[in-house]
Order: C-alpha cells, then structure tokens, then sequence
C-alpha cells in the first residue's frame, strides 16, 4: 500500500466544470504538496499547506489533518488545465523525504 | 530565478554503457534530492543530499547508481552498466532546510532511454 493514495487517476472533464482530486496519506507529515506535471515533464509546486485551505486564482487546496485527506479544486476548468497533478506528503521524520502519489492525468475538453 | 536545471534533457544510450546526469539547485538550497519516474507513475525517491552530506538512499538504489554532490552545489547521478529498465526521467529537486515547511523545487528532468 501507498503511503499516498490519490483519486481518481484519470478525469475528463468540459471546459467550465469544477473539479476536484482527492489524496489521503498514512505517514505523519510536516506538509502536505501539491504539485503540476505537464507533458515533457517539468515539474511545478501549487501548494504547500500543513493546514486549513490555500487559494491561487482557481485553484483552492485543502487539508483535513484529523482525516489525513487533501483536495485540490479547480473553478472553472480550462483546457490548459490539462496535465497530471502530483499529492505529495512530506515527513521530517524520515529526513524530510517526500511520499508522492501517482498522479491524476486531467483533460480539459474545449 | 534560474530555477533548477538538469543537464542533458535526453540521452539515449546502449544497454551496458555508462551516463551521467548533472543537476544545478537553486542557489540558496542546501537539500538536493534525486528522484526516477516511469510512464504514469509517482516519482520515486532515489536519494538526498543535505550540503555535500548525502544523507538518504533509497533501496532502490542499486549499486550501478550513485550520486555525489562535492561541493555542496551541483550533484551528479551515474548509472554504470545501464539495463533497460533503467529508462526513465530522473528528476533533481532542491530546497531549503531552514524553512520550517519547505516546497520542492524541481528539474525538467532527464529523460534516459536504454537500448
């Protein structure tokens, strides 16, 4: 088993929709990432948080702590919202190594 | 912001041949970390550095693999005697320790193919 499980794996959605992926981890953690691979593979961090919720433009990531779950929200999707989203877990117990998922693949369809 | 860079974007080599990959952190950041990722698959941790201390190594890592960091800037990883499941885009990221809570910055990776 993952120590980071994210749902679902694959997501079509319309332009417009909102949409949502979900992660929940085992590991005890120092913060929780969410990060942004687009095809040719570069990596961007969207948000880091050990707590409560973060906005940037469309984009909202929230933590629940006692849960070990996390979203990332997506208002109002667009086709270059297209790409695969990375849950990442970090724990400093283990000398800060970072436990990621295994992505979720979004399509934005015009 | 120059970000982090890896060095090449893409080798193609021959099963039994050795490569060698450079990653150039962000300047300020002590943490260095090696990671593999495979076609619709997480990256994997290979392993990290804090300064030129290389402090973690996954499993994973077998003893074809390894990876200096001299001065505690630029690091190499060298695969020696490639095989062809060694294709993959290893990724580099860096980040500074002294932050209580610390983002990842990565590379664009290095996409290796073995043939």
């Amino acid at each position: 088993k993952n120590e980071v499980e994210q749902s679902p794996q694959n997501l079509t959605a319309q332009e417009g929709e909102f949409i949502t992926i979900n992660c929940s981890y085992s590991v005890g953690i120092s913060a929780l990432h969410w990060l942004q691979q687009h095809p040719g593979g570069g990596i961007v961090s969207l948000f880091m948080l050990s707590s409560g919720k973060k906005k940037h433009g469309r984009l909202i990531a929230t933590i629940n702590i006692q849960e070990k779950h996390s979203s990332l929200h997506i208002t109002a999707s667009h086709p270059r919202d297209s790409a695969v989203y990375i849950c990442a877990a970090s724990s400093s117990n283990t000398g800060n190594q970072f436990y990621f998922g295994t992505g979720t693949s979004l399509t934005v369809i015009p | 912001d120059t970000g982090v860079s890896q060095n090449p974007r893409h080798k193609i080599t021959k099963r039994g041949q050795n490569v060698t990959f450079r990653c150039d952190p962000i300047s300020e950041h002590n943490r260095l970390y090696w990671y593999r990722q495979t076609l619709g698959q997480g990256p994997e941790f290979l392993t990290y550095f804090q300064n030129e201390a290389q402090l973690e190594k996954s499993r994973l890592l077998s003893d074809r693999f390894s990876a200096e960091r001299p001065k505690g800037s630029f690091s190499t990883l060298e695969i020696q005697r490639t095989e062809q499941g060694d294709s993959a885009m290893y990724l580099c990221a860096s980040s500074l320790s002294s932050q209580s809570y610390s983002p990842l910055h990565f590379g664009n990776g290095t996409r290796l193919t073995v043939t």
